[in-house]
C-alpha cells in the first residue's frame, strides 16, 4: 500500500495561511489523494480531495506536484477553530473499495 | 440530520472478555467503514459494507474479529477474546456511494481499553 508522510505538528498565527505538506512517493497513478481533519472529540471530517489538478473549495486549497509525490493542504486564513489534527490519505481502489490509507497526521496548533 | 454515531464512547474490558461496538450510520448510507487507530499508529482500513453485504474485509487483524450489519442498517463490531494489543479506538463512517468522490463521514469513534 502506498504511504503518506507528514510533520508531527506545526504552529500557525492566527489570520496567517497555513501550508501543511504530505509526501506520497509510493503513490500510484489511480490513487486520490484526501484530506481530513479530526476536532478533539470528534471522529475526522473532509477537507477537500483531488486527483492530478489543483482544488479549491470553501474550505482550503490543495495543491498537488506535478509528479504527484507530494500534496499541500492549505488553509488561507487560520482561525482558532481550524485547530486541529489533518490527516493526508491516499484513496486506492482494491477488492472492489476505494480503501483509504491514513498518514499519522499533522496536529495543527493556532496562535491567538 | 443526524450524523454517524457509535455506542459506547468508552469500554474498559480484561482480557479475554468479549465487546461488542455498535455504529449507527447517517439514514441513507449503504456503505459502511470500520478503521481502528491503535496506540500511536495511523487510522488503519478494517472493512466496508454495502448494504448488509461485506465488500471488503481485508483489513480484519484475525479471527477474534467478527463485524455484521444485519438489515443493512447499523452494524455490530464483536472481538471475543479481547487481548491486549486490540487497545485501541474504532472508528465507523458511513457514505451514500462508494465511489471515490463520495466523502466519508465518521463517528466520534469507541475508545477500547483492555487490561
Amino acid at each position: 500500500d502506498a504511504k503518506t508522510t507528514q510533520p508531527n505538528s506545526m504552529e500557525s498565527n492566527e489570520e496567517e495561511p497555513v501550508h501543511l505538506p504530505c509526501n506520497h512517493s509510493t503513490i500510484s497513478g489511480t490513487d486520490y489523494i484526501h484530506w481530513y481533519r479530526q476536532l478533539p472529540s470528534q471522529g475526522p471530517e473532509y477537507v477537500i480531495h483531488g486527483l492530478t489538478s489543483n482544488v479549491n473549495n470553501r474550505m482550503a486549497s490543495l495543491a498537488i506536484a506535478e509528479d504527484r509525490k507530494s500534496s499541500t493542504l492549505i488553509l488561507h486564513r487560520a482561525t482558532l477553530r481550524d485547530a486541529a489534527v489533518y490527516y493526508c490519505i491516499l484513496s486506492a481502489y482494491t477488492s472492489g473499495t476505494y480503501k483509504y490509507i491514513f498518514g499519522t497526521g499533522t496536529r495543527l496548533k493556532v496562535l491567538a | 440530520e443526524a450524523g454517524v454515531t457509535q455506542f459506547p464512547s468508552h469500554s474498559v474490558i480484561e482480557k479475554g472478555q468479549t465487546v461488542t461496538l455498535r455504529c449507527d450510520p447517517i439514514s441513507g448510507h449503504d456503505n459502511l467503514y470500520w478503521y481502528r487507530r491503535v496506540m500511536g499508529k495511523e487510522i488503519k482500513f478494517l472493512l466496508h459494507f454495502v448494504k448488509e453485504s461485506k465488500q471488503d474485509e481485508s483489513g480484519m487483524p484475525n479471527n477474534r474479529f467478527l463485524a455484521e450489519r444485519t438489515g443493512g442498517t447499523y452494524s455490530t463490531l464483536k472481538v471475543q477474546p479481547a487481548e491486549l494489543e486490540d487497545s485501541g479506538v474504532y472508528f465507523c463512517a458511513s457514505s451514500q456511494w462508494g465511489g471515490v468522490y463520495n466523502e466519508q463521514f465518521f463517528g466520534p469513534g469507541t475508545r477500547l481499553t483492555v487490561l
